[in-house]
């Protein structure tokens, strides 16, 4: 079973970019989608996109096109996820999640532990 | 865009039984998952393709999903229970989810 293990809390201006990183263990790091979730604190969980780690290829939720970016380097078995243009809205943890195919295709089913990131001046 | 509706909170006392719901349309053509999170933690998944357990999951806790309505039910509710839970689903390669349910065991 994967594990997810993330980066550490991040504290950033309005404007600026922010790189979260997600490394998985304890299994084979193409074989599961990589999905990143953000909650802003006291609020419901909101689904970014996901990123096939073994193609690059990528999907974004309509409301981060063009501010967001999900790359892997396969040899560490990290995958990155950057929002640009952050905003004071942005700030939130931040979560990977993997679908895990013992679950099926339309479960996350492994989270990291989460990264915050705070935006503010 | 497509939308999940939960209640805000349910109430349960111990021993009794809980039962979430999430509402969306049609969304009894697709699988819906929940998950359980406590306080400062990373949501766990405790349902999944509508009524399966993840190994480690409780068997009190169960899943059905149909016509516009997905309920988690939990049978014996313990006060380790306690915690908020969301449904989510797919709908046109976006996941979406529920606003979440805060679970108070009183």
């Amino acid at each position: 079973q994967v594990q997810l293990v993330q980066s550490g809390a991040e504290v950033k201006k309005p404007g600026a970019s922010v790189k979260v990183s997600c490394k998985a263990s304890g299994s084979t790091f193409s074989s599961y989608d990589i999905n990143w979730v953000r909650q802003a604190t006291g609020q419901g969980l909101e689904w970014m996109g996901w990123m096939n780690p073994n193609s690059g290829n990528t999907g974004y939720a309509q409301k981060f096109q063009g501010r967001v970016t999900m790359t892997r380097d396969s040899s560490k078995s990290i995958a990155y996820m950057e929002l640009s243009s952050l905003r004071s809205e942005d700030t939130a943890v931040y979560f990977c999640a993997s679908i895990v195919p013992t679950y099926g295709t339309t479960t996350f089913g492994c989270w990291g532990q989460g990264t915050l990131v705070t935006v503010s001046s | 865009s497509y939308e999940l509706t939960q209640p805000p909170s349910v109430s349960v006392s111990p021993g009794q039984t809980a039962s979430i719901t999430c509402s969306g349309d049609k969304l009894g053509d697709k699988y819906a998952s929940w998950y359980q999170q406590r306080p400062g933690q990373s949501p766990l998944l405790v349902i999944y393709q509508d009524t399966k357990r993840p190994s480690g999951i409780p068997e009190r806790f169960s899943g059905s999903n149909s016509g516009d309505t997905a309920t988690l039910t939990i049978t014996g509710t313990q006060a380790v229970d306690e915690a908020a839970y969301f449904c989510q689903a797919w709908d046109t390669n976006t996941a979406v989810f529920g606003g979440g349910t805060k679970l108070t065991v009183l």
